[in-house]
């Protein structure tokens, strides 16, 4: 069964920068598109970026281009998102999630990040 | 960006009454290959998203067959034949064809 476990959300101030990590099991991660996306509190669903098998290809919602980076290890089955230059409209439940053929197939639980000063 | 709009975003129902929820794209979501990537989500409260439906009509594993999608090139359509107090939550639809993938606002799935 498809784990993904989110971490390394928290409260952040205007301007800082914070690393998600997302920690997977119960497949070959290896061979899987991995995404993130986000959910600002009580609003829609944002799709923010996806990499390839060996994270060679990565693609960005304009947002979020040359602030977020998002990157993965295939030996410790973790993806991550690198995020600089936050600001509040930043804030959001961010989900980690693997990625079928032009599609999304299973998501994490999410991780909380509050830009606030 | 291609917009999708969802329409109503708010659907109070009667349990074991039909629901049905529409989905538009601002652009074809039909691939050169014949394929259309146009997927439904389910966001229960305080949960995150599931998947339900994929390529429009495809049912996931564990679905119950209460859902049905239908639709092709920018019109699509969520059914629920019939709702149970489980199906409470929002429904997003979701374009995966053209970067960056694009959500519709959600709709919220109510019981009367």
């Amino acid at each position: 069964e498809v784990h993904l476990m989110e971490s390394g959300g928290g409260l952040v101030q205007p301007g800082g920068s914070l690393r998600l990590s997302c920690a997977a099991s119960g497949f070959t991660f290896s061979i899987y598109w991995m995404g993130w996306g986000r959910q600002a509190p009580g609003r829609g669903l944002e799709w923010v970026a996806n990499i390839n098998q060996d994270g060679s290809e990565t693609y960005y919602v304009d947002s979020v281009r040359g602030r977020f980076t998002i990157s993965r290890d295939n030996v410790k089955n973790s993806l991550y998102l690198h995020m600089h230059s936050l600001t509040a409209e930043d804030t959001a439940v961010y989900y980690c999630a693997t990625l079928g053929f032009r599609t999304i197939d299973s998501w994490g639980q999410g991780t909380l990040v509050t830009v606030s000063s | 960006d291609v917009v999708m709009t969802q329409s109503p975003l708010s659907l109070p129902v009667t349990l074991g009454q039909p629901a049905s929820i529409s989905c538009r794209s601002s652009q074809s979501l039909l691939y050169s290959d014949g394929d259309t990537p146009l997927n439904w989500f389910q966001q229960r409260p305080g949960q995150s998203p599931r998947r339900l439906i994929y390529k429009v009509s495809n049912r996931d594993s564990g679905v119950p067959d209460r859902f049905s999608g239908s639709g092709s090139g920018t019109d699509f359509t969520l059914k629920i034949s019939r709702v149970e107090a489980e199906d409470v939550g929002v429904y997003y639809c979701m374009q995966s064809i053209h970067w960056p993938w694009t959500f519709g606002q959600g709709t919220k799935v109510e019981i009367k």
